[in-house]
């Protein structure tokens, strides 16, 4: 079974402090992961991607791989009320052919 | 502008009825995708498409069904065979397969009345 596993919550951060999320995956041949953010009632949209081990750093977001543990993170810097959402991991499970396998989210509040 | 459109917005499906939700993407995209939510649940394929006139099944195809006659286009039709329909349905896009980002059109909130 390819899964894709994210602690659903709620996680409550105080505003301006760091969230970090995270996210384990079950197939080793996984080459392509992602995170999306989702508010309520809305589609899910695009924030990193990443596909080597390390870190990629865009803005206040920092996503961490590490292929050898299957484990990839989330980091939110000076977290913003703005950002109280679900997040979702996604995986290319599989090798990339049959699309991505989402996990089931972890939903995030930031308190003001 | 290009991007993900999926109509209608909101549907209301009766008992035996078989509905379409429509996905049109210009993007360019050769991969189209048609996932499932439940609340407060994650999102679940069922089917996918990685170019015209091919389609393979995903994990909750049972009581769907799909085509890929255009590029742009990938109709999902939800069948009276599908007994628990009522969900938000999303349909996404890639340029090749699970490889790179999917992107999202905004979504159809399917209801059974």
């Amino acid at each position: 079974q390819k899964e894709v596993e994210q602690n659903s919550g709620p996680l409550s951060v105080p505003e301006g402090a760091i969230a970090s999320l995270n996210c384990t995956y079950s197939d080793r041949g996984s080459q392509s992961f992602f995170w999306y953010r989702q508010y309520s009632g809305k589609s899910p949209e695009l924030i990193m991607s990443i596909y080597s081990n390390g870190d990629k750093e865009d803005g206040r977001f920092t996503a961490q791989l590490n292929k050898a543990s299957q484990y990839v993170s989330l980091l939110i810097r000076d977290s913003q009320p703005s950002d109280s959402a679900t997040y979702l991991c996604a995986v290319n499970v599989g090798g990339g052919a049959d699309g991505l396998t989402f996990g089931k989210g972890t939903h995030l509040i930031i308190q003001p | 502008d290009g991007g993900i459109t999926q109509s209608p917005k909101y549907l209301f499906r009766k008992e035996g009825q078989n509905v379409t939700l429509s996905c049109e993407q210009n993007l360019n995209h050769d991969a189209m995708y048609w996932y499932r939510q439940d609340p407060g649940q994650g999102l679940r394929l069922i089917y996918y498409s990685q170019i015209v006139n091919d389609f393979q099944k995903g994990d909750i195809a049972e009581g769907y069904s799909v085509s890929r006659e255009k590029k742009e286009s990938f109709p999902l039709t939800v069948t009276s065979a599908q007994k628990n329909p009522t969900a938000f349905y999303l349909c996404a896009s890639s340029m090749d397969g699970g490889y790179t980002e999917a992107f999202f059109g905004q979504g159809t909130r399917l209801t059974v009345v």
